[in-house]
């Protein structure tokens, strides 16, 4: 079965500083990932995919993600966080079936707080 | 842009009620779905559906069933309602025919029952 782990529950950052949340993945074929942002109140928005080619894919936002097979992951970075960078952010991993796209499984999310 | 919209943002049961979520998308996709998020546990799928009149048990479809009649359409339904499903449910849809399964979200709704 397919599966998620972000390990970091809460990551605290200065507003200006570099962040990176991490995820990895256990995915039986190969995988499409996903990260997604959810503001409070607010559904998931799509900040990235990544589904073959280029390991190292940009987002809105400024955002980007490398595609690691050899350590099944796919970390999410960013070179300096705004204020408004404050959220729930969620990596996620689907696949296809032979009926159609399956729904993805996504890890337990990273609440990211920025310091002023 | 794609555009997912639920019937309510916020809603209150009570114990035993039949309970309808709706979820509604503009995009002509194919694909819908249903997932719950609880605090610590991140979303939950559990169910969806590839076309009209089909559909698929996601990983936590006890206590729920679906319905798609029009492929804008996907509903969910809590038959009897109880209180452990009290949770944020979000719909979200994706379409299969341009070969690109980012699944788009609607804003969710935030069910209590009581």
């Amino acid at each position: 079965a397919q599966s998620v782990t972000q390990p970091d529950i809460h990551i605290t950052v200065s507003e200006g500083a570099s962040l990176e949340l991490r995820c990895n993945y256990s995915y039986g074929a190969t995988p499409y990932l996903f990260w997604y942002v959810q503001s409070p109140g607010q559904g998931l928005q799509l900040l990235l995919k990544y589904f073959s080619g280029d390991t190292l894919v940009q987002g809105i936002k400024g955002f980007e993600a490398e595609f690691k097979r050899s350590q099944s992951s796919f970390n999410l970075r960013k070179p300096s966080v705004h204020w408004s960078d404050a959220a729930e952010y969620f990596c996620a991993v689907g696949g296809y079936s032979g009926g159609g796209a399956d729904g993805l499984t996504f890890g337990k999310g990273t609440h990211l707080i920025i310091q002023p | 842009d794609v555009k997912v919209t639920q019937s309510s943002r916020y809603l209150v049961k009570r114990t035993g009620e039949k309970v309808f979520l709706e979820c509604v998308q503009d995009m002509d996709h194919e694909n819908m779905f249903w997932y719950r998020q609880d605090p610590g546990l991140g979303l939950r799928l559990i169910y969806f559906s590839y076309d009209v009149k089909m559909k698929e048990k996601g990983d936590i479809p006890e206590g729920y069933s679906v319905s798609r009649e029009k492929k804008e359409r996907f509903s969910l339904i809590l038959e009897s309602a109880s209180t452990n499903q009290t949770s944020m449910y979000l719909c979200a849809s994706s379409s299969t025919s341009t070969g690109a399964y980012e699944q788009y979200f609607g804003p969710g709704t935030r069910l209590t029952v009581t």
